[in-house]
């Protein structure tokens, strides 16, 4: 597909579960962005990877929150021991440069931690 | 600390008629800001943007307004149209080149036949 897919689009987990989103950017795009909102909220930065720069964290709000990058492709956003507030629409954003004017974002995971 | 603000929830306007949707930031760093729409069920997609050095831009139907001495943008369109009817973001960034948006917390656009 020529867009970003994410994967899967919906998740119910049990509090205390480990989660992984997965989340294919589209091909030739050498920055990937994660964003969650929550109910209500607007969109939050998680992290940014570009090329082979190390990440940039900051958005991160916990150590329980974590991310990879593999080859410069396939990202993936793992979340340990899951809680309530974790809950949220993750969303996966890519784009072909250092300019922000043009992300390309994904269709979203729903996350739900019962 | 919601640095981008978008304070309506929601909007309702009839089809042909004006859409008006607001957003205030408290950053003044801020030097580039973006409006994105979103459908239920898909991501975001750009739609307009603007740099602090001009107080307009236009794009067919959609044009946003910039007062940087009120920390204030707007998202023009006009004429409404049925499929305008979707979540509206506005985002802002240090400039151009940064790597973080800060992004409201959206407005539903409803637009009535």
């Amino acid at each position: 597909g020529a867009g970003v897919s994410q994967s899967p689009s919906n998740k119910v987990t049990e509090k205390g579960k480990d989660v992984e989103l997965r989340c294919d950017p589209i091909s030739g795009h050498t920055a990937l962005y994660w964003y969650r909102q929550s109910l209500g909220q607007g969109l939050e930065f998680l992290i940014y990877f570009q090329g082979n720069s190390a990440p940039d964290k900051s958005g991160l709000p916990s150590d329980r929150f974590s991310a990879e990058r593999t080859g410069g492709s396939v990202s993936t956003l793992t979340i340990q021991r899951t809680q309530q507030e974790d809950s949220a629409v993750y969303l996966c954003a890519s784009s072909p440069g250092t300019s922000i004017t043009r992300q390309y974002f994904g269709p979203g995971t729903r996350l739900t931690v019962t | 600390d919601q640095q981008v603000k978008q304070n309506s929830p929601s909007l309702s306007v009839q089809e042909g008629r004006i859409s008006i949707l607001n957003c205030d930031y408290t950053n003044s760093m801020f030097d580039y800001f973006l409006w994105y729409k979103k459908y239920p069920a898909e991501g975001p997609t750009f739609l307009i943007s603007i740099s602090s050095i001009k107080d307009k831009n236009e794009d067919g139907r959609f044009t946003v307004f910039l007062n940087k001495s009120a920390k204030h943008l707007s998202l023009h369109i006009v004429p409404s149209q049925p499929g305008d009817s979707a979540v509206y973001f506005c985002a802002a960034s240090i400039d151009q080149g940064a790597q973080k948006l800060v992004f409201g917390q959206g407005t539903r656009l409803t637009i009535n036949p």
